[in-house]
């Protein structure tokens, strides 16, 4: 069974400063997806970045980026010149590729982290 | 593009009685989840639906918890009787399709049994 591992549960930093949180997974699998969701306190989660593990090059959105690191299972999320918004719980999600291709594609979780971004 | 539904947004409920939560996923969305996050925790999923059919229902508490998709659009979950242990927030999400990998999710039903 796989398994996702946030090991930060709380973490802050100061606006326009970087913060990298971090993630680790357990799969047996070769081929799957990796996400990153943002929970702010609304409770409407919205993907932020996604990683196919057959692509080597890393997953960037804007001021969000990844750092995947396949061999050694993990998947950390770089946040850069972090803003007043970007507080919220980051969760680290794993799909495995045998179930996207089929009709399941469930999403297994991470416990989150909760980024406060201070002024 | 309207996003996933969800209502209500709150409810408290005590324990022994019953409640029912409703989620409409976007429009032509034929994947629809309800997983449950426990304060403190990562969402677990609790049941797929594929259209109106159940993809996996391995989690889900069986004895206490039901779901349906009847047309395959809308959805509902409902508990009966609910514990204590049931309190947390119930999401749902959608799927375009089996070629799609992204979940959107709506904004959640709070549960609080007492």
């Amino acid at each position: 069974a796989q398994t996702v591992t946030q090991s930060q549960p709380e973490m802050s930093v100061q606006e326009a400063e970087t913060v990298t949180l971090s993630c680790t997974y357990d799969t047996s699998e070769n081929n799957y997806y990796l996400f990153w969701y943002k929970q702010p306190p609304s409770r409407q989660m919205i993907l932020v970045i996604r990683q196919e593990a057959y692509k080597q090059q890393n997953a960037t959105e804007n001021r969000f980026s990844v750092n995947f690191q396949k061999a050694a299972k993990s998947f950390s999320l770089k946040i850069s010149d972090s803003q007043l918004g970007d507080t919220a719980m980051y969760f680290c999600a794993f799909m495995s590729s045998s179930s996207y291709g089929g009709s399941q594609g469930n999403l297994i979780f991470g416990k989150g982290t909760k980024l406060s971004v201070k002024p | 593009e309207a996003g996933v539904a969800q209502s209500p947004r709150y409810k408290i409920i005590e324990k022994r009685q019953s409640v029912a939560f409703w989620c409409n996923p976007i429009s032509g969305h034929a994947t629809l989840y309800w997983y449950q996050q426990i304060l403190g925790q990562g969402p677990k999923l609790l049941i797929q639906f594929q259209n109106n059919g159940v993809v996996d229902d391995s989690q889900l508490p069986k004895d206490r918890f039901s779901a349906e998709r009847l047309k395959g659009v809308d959805s509902t979950l409902k508990i009966q009787p609910a514990k204590l242990e049931d309190s947390a927030v119930y999401l749902c999400a959608s799927r375009q399709n089996r070629l799609s990998d992204t979940q959107y999710f709506g904004p959640g039903t709070r549960l609080t049994v007492l």
